[in-house]
């Protein structure tokens, strides 16, 4: 079936550094892609639309020039969490839309010290 | 997208059938209805999707009643390795965004 890798799965970072999550499909093009938040015992969380070709478009209370994102290929679409801090620590998990609905990456988890 | 309400958690023991319910009041004509299934520091996985009445697969099936505004997630025989967190979403087979709701903690014991 279609697979989504998603890279690293898990980052410690520093506070005021940046980190850079992959999502790429492996099997198929994705045209978009869709990156979601997830804090502990907690729900998935829209932060933002990811288009081939196209700028992304982010849910409201998302900081754009915050949360970078990059989709120059069909199959690659790059999280960027610029000047990280501590609160920024969450679990980043990508999607990919299919025909019967969406598959996920495996997540990655970033601590921000 | 309309919007589900299920409950938060729900308890059961290994070999026991589990079924957990979804409710969809304000389903849209050309919506479908998907689970996933989500372990802990992992993505979620697709377990079953489906339109009206039943759906099959190898590992659950899903009841869906005439007016659609409810589903039935139906897990046969559950092991341990079934604990996790069981998500409904209801959207057109498009799904321009996916929205969660808090999904149920399903929990299995020995």
């Amino acid at each position: 079936g279609a697979v989504v890798s998603q890279h690293p799965s898990r980052v410690i970072c520093k506070s005021g550094t940046s980190v850079k999550i992959e999502c790429r499909s492996l099997d198929f093009q994705a045209t978009t892609m869709f990156w979601y938040r997830q804090f502990p015992k907690q729900s998935l969380m829209l932060m933002a639309t990811s288009n081939e070709g196209s700028k992304a478009t982010y849910e409201q209370g998302v900081e754009k020039d915050k949360f970078l994102i990059n989709h120059a290929s069909l199959t690659l679409s790059t999280l960027t969490v610029t000047s990280a801090h501590p609160e920024d620590s969450s679990f980043y998990i990508c999607s990919a839309n299919l025909n019967y609905g969406y598959t996920f990456g495996s997540g990655t988890r970033l601590t921000v010290v | 997208l309309a919007k589900t309400t299920q409950p938060i958690s729900m308890d059961s023991y290994e070999g026991q059938e589990v079924n957990i319910t979804c409710s969809h009041n304000n389903i849209a004509t050309n919506d479908y209805i998907t689970w996933y299934q989500q372990f802990p520091s992992q993505g979620p996985r697709f377990i079953i999707q489906g339109y009206k009445t039943k759906v099959t697969n190898e590992v659950a099936s899903l009841f869906i009643p005439a007016d659609r505004k409810s589903s039935t997630l139906s897990l046969p025989r559950v092991s341990l390795s079934d604990t996790a967190v069981y998500y409904c979403l209801v959207g057109d087979s498009g799904y321009s965004t996916l929205t969660f709701g808090k999904g149920t903690m399903l929990l299995v014991s020995p």
